[in-house]
């Protein structure tokens, strides 16, 4: 099984930050590679498939980058709905399977 | 739009089978270009693939569940479902269903998740 590993855990940021969270895969996936929001009580929320492609209705200061191992998911200005749980998830191999999370504070 | 809706009962017993069905609206789950899944995830931990099925019956799952793992689909209902067998209190989590496409496993329509417990 591929194993994903985000990093960091957790982040503390204001608003209108620029805020990156690292995804980094146990082997190559080229770019099979989604980022999900998830906040408390609800289910996760699809915001970047295929490593950079951002999902209908998600706003532009979301962005992904990345191919092979190293991925990344970038907000630009963070705003105060951001603040939540994300998760990253290979689509490479099956099983397919998900980071650990990286939950999003405010400072 | 599409929505999907989880449904079963809350409370199991150990060593019993834990069953729910998920119910698509706003669709046709005979949709060629997707497949629908279960995901889970324990209370304050990450998220873990269970299966995924076709229309047409055809499934895959994690092959650390596969021998307790059971997914169907009724297509008469718009309907597909999940029954997983000797459940343990490592089985408590909130269940989801979702669908994803054909061609990559985004999970992009999600339920609203269901509570399992397993428990006496």
């Amino acid at each position: 099984d591929i194993q994903m590993t985000q990093s960091p855990s957790s982040l503390s940021a204001s608003v209108g930050d620029r805020v990156t969270i690292t995804c980094r895969a146990s082997q190559s996936i080229s770019s099979y590679l989604n980022w999900y929001q998830q906040k408390p009580g609800k289910a996760p929320k699809l915001l970047i498939y295929a490593a950079s492609s951002l999902q209908s209705g998600v706003p532009s200061r979301f962005s992904g980058s990345g191919s092979g191992t190293d991925f990344t998911l970038t907000i630009s200005s963070l705003q105060p709905e951001d603040f939540a749980t994300y998760y990253c998830q290979q689509s490479y191999s099956t099983p397919p399977s998900f980071g650990q999370g990286t939950k999003l504070e405010i400072k | 739009q599409l929505q999907l809706q989880e449904s079963g009962p809350g409370l199991v017993k150990p060593s019993e089978t834990l069953s729910l069905t998920c119910t698509v609206s706003g669709g046709s789950i005979s949709s060629s270009s997707y497949y629908w899944g279960w995901i889970r995830q324990p209370p304050g931990k990450g998220l873990e693939w269970i299966g995924s099925i076709y229309y047409s019956g055809s499934t895959y799952y994690n092959p650390s569940l596969k021998s307790r793992v059971t997914i169907s689909v009724d297509t008469s209902k718009n309907q597909f479902s999940l029954k997983l067998s000797s459940v343990t209190a490592a089985d408590t989590a909130v269940y989801y269903c979702a669908r994803h496409g054909t061609t990559a496993q985004a999970f992009d329509i999600w339920g609203q998740g269901t509570m399992v417990t397993v428990s006496s």
